[in-house]
């Protein structure tokens, strides 16, 4: 199973500012297959990129994948007011799936 | 618009066993190149990938929960049911079903709204 380490747990900034996420494997992704997910409380996840690079349908160009192998990045060019909220990646390239431990930001 | 809906017991005993069903709209598990997955989230943690069955009725399973965990389907019902076993108050989450378009792999662009489940006697 592969294991995804998300750093760091906590990030506190301003809107306007920008915020890079990080998420590493355990072993090499297969194919990028790499999501992020955007979650507020009470809130079900929402899906921002998937394939380390392609952003969903709907979501804002400030919002950008990369990486590939063990090491991916969720970038967040200048932080909305709307983006302060746990960010979790998933990699789907393995025997199963799995989720990092989350990506808190926060306003600093 | 892809809708997904979970439903079933809010509380459940211990070593009792859960099912969840998630119904769901706009897509069809038995004609399209789709999935159904299962994923939980325990209060203030983190999201937990379950499972997932797909179009041609393949399942996987966590390797963790595998021996406890039976993932069915009913397509003239567009249903997918989650059954766990021998329940434990560390089993308290939110039970999520996603779709999967099964475009560059199975991540999940349609959520259910969740539901929580509590394990307690």
């Amino acid at each position: 199973e592969i294991v995804l380490t998300q750093s760091p747990g906590t990030l506190s900034l301003s809107p306007g500012e920008r915020a890079t996420l990080s998420c590493r494997a355990s072993q090499s992704v297969s194919s990028n297959y790499l999501a992020w997910y955007q979650q507020k409380p009470g809130q079900a996840p929402r899906l921002i990129i998937y394939g380390a690079s392609s952003r969903a349908a709907g979501i804002p160009d400030r919002f950008s994948g990369s990486g590939s192998g063990t090491d991916f990045t969720l970038i967040i060019s200048r932080l909305d007011p709307e983006d302060f909220a746990v960010y979790y990646c998933q990699q789907y390239g393995g025997s199963t799936g799995t989720f990092g431990q989350g990506t808190k930001v926060e306003v600093k | 618009q892809i809708t997904l809906k979970e439903s079933g017991p809010t509380l459940v005993r211990p070593t009792q066993t859960l099912t969840l069903t998630c119904t769901f709209s706009d897509f069809s598990l038995s004609t399209s190149a789709v999935g159904v997955g299962w994923i939980r989230q325990p209060p203030g943690k983190a999201l937990e990938w379950l499972g997932i069955t797909y179009w041609d009725d393949s399942k996987r399973y966590s390797p963790s929960l595998k021996n406890r965990l039976t993932i069915t389907r009913d397509t003239s019902k567009n249903q997918v049911v989650l059954t766990m076993t021998n329940m434990d108050p560390v089993d308290t989450a939110t039970y999520y079903c996603a779709h999967t378009p099964l475009t560059f792999g199975d991540y999940f662009d349609y959520w259910g709204q969740g539901t929580l489940v509590t394990v307690s006697s």
